[in-house]
């Protein structure tokens, strides 16, 4: 167990539906990392917050968004979703943002776009 | 463009066998370089990080070497168990300073031990 909880578990939903993906981090991590991992495909960085702040952007469509909150914990909002959303979605979090600080991964949320 | 390619990209072997796994990386400039190992359906769990001045790493029966010059890693597990069957993954940190929002995640190679 690394600490860091994701809900929900599972999520099924239609196109064109919204829905809001919850991380909380570690106890007293202060950074938390998105992630998007497709059927076979390598994890593809979202977004970054630190202390409620974005830090980082990476390959995050103009349809999802994200924020981190005042008690550190995370959402990822998915809008006007499509088939290709479909994809287990990671929420992983870091101490502080050192080059060598090690990420910690969430058990993930696997999201079915129907 | 930053890219890690991982081989294989399936291996299977019996319990028991060591096996190693290669990662290709062109991160540049290069900061670390990391180890995951993913079960099924569950978040990567880390399992080694080297800077780009450290040659070996182990952490129980992993062993990953890293040569910053050929730019290549490996991955070596000694005396393999069924529950080493997982994906594992590469991973380069760029070093252009700032977030660690910039990781770069290989494919993974899928390992099955079989009994």
């Amino acid at each position: 167990d690394s600490g860091v909880t994701q809900t929900p578990k599972h999520l099924i939903t239609a196109t064109g539906q919204r829905v809001t993906l919850r991380c909380s981090p570690r106890s007293g991590d202060l950074s938390v990392y998105w992630y998007q991992q497709s059927l076979d495909q390598g994890l593809q960085f979202l977004i970054q917050y630190y202390n409620g702040e974005e830090r980082a952007k990476g390959n995050i469509l103009e349809r999802f968004s994200a924020q981190q909150f005042p008690d550190l914990h995370s959402e990822l909002n998915l809008s006007s979703l499509e088939l290709g959303d479909s994809a287990l979605y990671f929420c992983a979090s870091s101490s502080r943002d050192r080059t060598y600080n090690e990420q910690f991964f969430g058990p993930g949320t696997r999201l079915t776009v129907l | 463009k930053n890219q890690v390619e991982q081989s294989p990209q399936s291996l299977i072997i019996l319990e028991g066998k060591n096996c190693t796994l290669q990662c290709n990386y062109t991160v540049s400039p290069f900061s670390n370089l990391r180890w995951y190992k993913q079960d099924t359906g569950r978040g990567p769990v880390s399992l080694t990080i080297m800077t780009f001045s450290e040659n070996t790493k182990s952490n129980g029966r992993y062993t990953a070497t890293l040569d910053a010059d050929t730019k290549q890693s490996s991955l070596h597990i000694t005396a393999s168990q069924l529950s080493d069957s997982a994906s594992y993954i590469c991973v380069a940190r760029p070093n252009s300073g700032g977030s660690q929002g910039n990781l770069i995640f290989g494919k993974g190679t899928k390992l099955s031990v079989k009994p």
